[in-house]
């Protein structure tokens, strides 16, 4: 019972530098998140997927790219990290809209810090 | 856009006191209002929603109620406990009829309750 899966935990990267978070869910849910926590500025959602094959941008999508590959697994990108991309990412999912009963289920998160 | 604004950003209280917690939202369209608890070092979790055609919603300590026409929403917690010391946020739906299917979130709440 895995729920939502985020790995890695922890990351430090250099500027510059690019990786790849990954999130996985064993629900068979159909839409899933990704967001970034910022002290003072709650969670902010970054880029989504409503489906298999779609990804869609978010409030703030620049610097971060998304693939959805298969319907269990998430995956976000970062081409050439930032100062400004340090930041505790979670990743959620979703069996379908809100207003229909599908409230989210959060992952543990991914600090990511960039020097 | 939907907008969030979420009040107090910290609120201490003494074990047994109640504590509140008021969102305000900006598109009278927003339909459904989760609230979200954040434990140290972990992913957010759903504690409560509610959907607008509701006013009210309780479940043992916690409550939710909904003004649509001021576009506010609380949070409610009696007889606090050491162990409701988290982060709160709140979240509002915006549902317009597509494949849209997106939570906004306020900023937080760090919720202390003192023994």
């Amino acid at each position: 019972n895995a729920g939502v899966t985020q790995t890695p935990k922890f990351r430090v990267l250099k500027t510059g530098q690019s990786m790849t978070l990954l999130c996985a869910q064993d629900m068979n849910h159909e839409y899933m998140y990704w967001y970034r926590q910022d002290p003072g500025m709650g969670l902010r959602l970054i880029h989504y997927s409503v489906g298999e094959g779609t990804t869609a941008k978010g409030e703030v999508p620049d610097g971060y790219n998304v693939s959805r590959l298969k319907k269990q697994n998430f995956l976000l990108g970062l081409e050439s990290a930032a100062p400004s991309q340090t930041s505790v990412y979670f990743c959620a999912s979703s069996r379908s809209l809100p207003i229909h009963g599908g409230g989210y289920t959060f992952g543990s998160g991914t600090r990511l810090t960039v020097v | 856009g939907e907008n969030v604004e979420q009040h107090p950003s910290t609120l201490s209280v003494q074990e047994g006191d109640s504590a509140v917690i008021k969102c305000t939202y900006s598109d009278s369209a927003s339909n459904y209002f989760p609230w979200y608890k954040q434990e140290l070092g972990k992913g957010p979790q759903l504690i409560i929603d509610i959907r607008s055609n509701v006013g009210e919603k309780k479940d043992q300590r916690i409550a939710v109620t909904l003004n649509k026409t001021a576009k506010h929403f609380s949070l409610h917690i009696t007889e606090t406990q050491p162990e409701d010391s988290a982060v709160y946020f709140c979240a509002a739906s915006l549902f317009d009829g597509g494949a849209t299917n997106k939570l906004i979130f306020g900023t937080g709440t760090l919720l202390a309750v003192q023994p």
